[in-house]
């Protein structure tokens, strides 16, 4: 069982809508990563924190989603102006380290825009 | 182009027989990860094989860094082991880890 939490499982949402998801890392893992995974299976990596620092994010992320991860709170993903093609799965992953370390991954948010 | 190139795209076998799973990658991997993607979405991590081989259970992962290459056999396949099988390569980079676009193996009774 993934012992990174994400939640909720499944998430529809209107276009324009905010969309909001969480994930609560593995205990003692500071690094944590956003990736999308759309219906083709590509992945798109998406932004990642060591502790409440952003490390790197790409266009996307910065001007469309808001992203956190507070101390004592899980991290969060938010799409500020959901779009159809925001249609996808969204991954998060934590590791011990940023480089060349396992990443043990959630079940994923399910966000389907209408 | 791509970083990692997975072979074949699908494979259908019967119960009991074995699949041997392919991955190429195009540049130096300082780590490799194979992971197991439900049919509900779920990955999991099955093996990292930066190099070596590796067992666990009725996977083992071969991987060969001067040739850019690394396999997954899986033996006895199950039919719960129908799924997705992905595989991910880490170049030491501080952002991202590049995925194949996976094996879709179905195992049937």
């Amino acid at each position: 069982n993934s012992k990174v939490i994400q939640t909720p499982r499944y998430l529809v949402k209107g276009q324009g809508q905010k969309a909001k998801m969480r994930c609560i890392p593995e205990k003692g893992h500071p690094v944590v990563f956003w990736y999308q995974q759309n219906k083709n299976n590509e992945f798109k990596f998406l932004i990642n924190f060591q502790n409440q620092e952003v490390l790197q994010q790409i266009d996307m992320t910065e001007k469309r989603f808001s992203a956190e991860c507070p101390s004592n709170s899980p991290c969060s993903l938010e799409i500020q102006s959901s779009e159809a093609g925001d249609s996808a799965l969204y991954l998060c992953a934590s590791s011990r380290q940023v480089s060349n370390e396992r990443l043990f991954f959630g079940h994923g948010t399910k966000l389907s825009v209408l | 182009g791509q970083q990692v190139q997975q072979s074949p795209a699908s494979l259908v076998l019967q119960e009991g027989e074995n699949a041997e799973l392919q991955c190429n990658f195009s540049s130096t991997a300082t780590q490799l990860q194979w992971f197991y993607q439900s049919p509900g979405g779920s990955l999991v991590s099955l093996l990292s094989n930066p190099s070596g081989t590796k067992h666990t259970g009725r996977l083992t992962s071969t991987t060969v860094t001067k040739e850019r290459r690394s396999s997954l056999h899986i033996s006895s396949s199950q039919t719960t082991d129908s799924g997705t099988y992905l595989c991910a390569i880490d170049r030491g980079s501080n952002n991202r880890i590049f995925f194949g676009d996976g094996t879709q193996l179905v195992v049937k009774p």
